[in-house]
């Protein structure tokens, strides 16, 4: 159980392209999503958080209009990089949880984002 | 807000040894402490947590500790093997909630 799906896996496009990237709790309603950014070798950076049919909450240093990020419903968050740079790339890792306080988070598969 | 530090960053042991990886936090409200997983590019995986109001939690070879008093918990893993050779990231809610502040990862080799 607690199955996430991250699609894309991987993204190379050019730069001042959008890349919308999806994130789907397979088998459990997701009230909680998070969206993390990890360069290499280094720890998760929390980005936002969305709860579903409101809008998301983003950490101190993260531009929303930059990054936007749809909860629509109780399965599927995603996360759009409007007008990528170079400097946007890097993996991106959506996780969820449940219902309730203190949840685990189900992390997907992640999506490497490469803007040349 | 809350901050997590994570020691020691790397971790070598011979196969069938223990391994033990501290973890530091500072928000005295956390209540909620993970640990997870993760292979070279890979997603990362829980494998143990632990909640404020217990002081221990063992599933088979691994185990967590925590002493709210000091603000620490750690991950302990016993009778190591190739597999568990990974990167580790302890993390601990934040503010009580469900957003989660990570510790910067620890690599653990083990060596055959």
């Amino acid at each position: 159980g607690a199955v996430v799906s991250q699609h894309p896996s991987w993204v190379i496009c050019k730069s001042g392209t959008s890349v919308k990237i999806e994130c789907r709790s397979l088998d459990f309603q997701a009230t909680t999503m998070f969206w993390y950014r990890q360069f290499p070798k280094q720890s998760l950076m929390l980005m936002a958080t969305s709860n579903e049919g409101s809008k998301a909450t983003y950490e101190q240093g993260v531009e929303k209009d930059k990054f936007l990020i749809n909860h629509a419903s109780l399965t599927l968050s995603t996360l759009t990089v409007t007008s990528a740079h170079p400097e946007d790339s890097s993996f991106y890792i959506c996780s969820a949880t449940g219902p309730g306080g203190n949840q685990p988070q189900h992390f997907g598969d992640g999506t490497r984002l490469s803007i040349l | 807000g809350e901050n997590v530090e994570q020691h020691p960053s790397t971790l070598s042991v011979q196969e069938g040894d223990s391994a033990v990886i501290k973890c530091t936090y500072s928000d005295s409200a956390s209540n909620y402490f993970p640990w997870y997983k993760q292979e070279l590019g890979k997603r990362p995986q829980l494998i143990i947590d632990i909640r404020s109001n217990v002081g221990e939690k063992k599933d088979q070879r691994i185990a967590v500790t925590l002493n709210k008093t000091a603000k620490h918990f750690s991950l302990h893993i016993t009778e190591t093997q190739p597999e568990d050779s990974a990167v580790y990231f302890c993390a601990a809610n934040a503010y009580g909630n469900n957003r989660l502040a990570f510790g910067k990862g620890n690599q653990v080799v083990v060596i055959p």
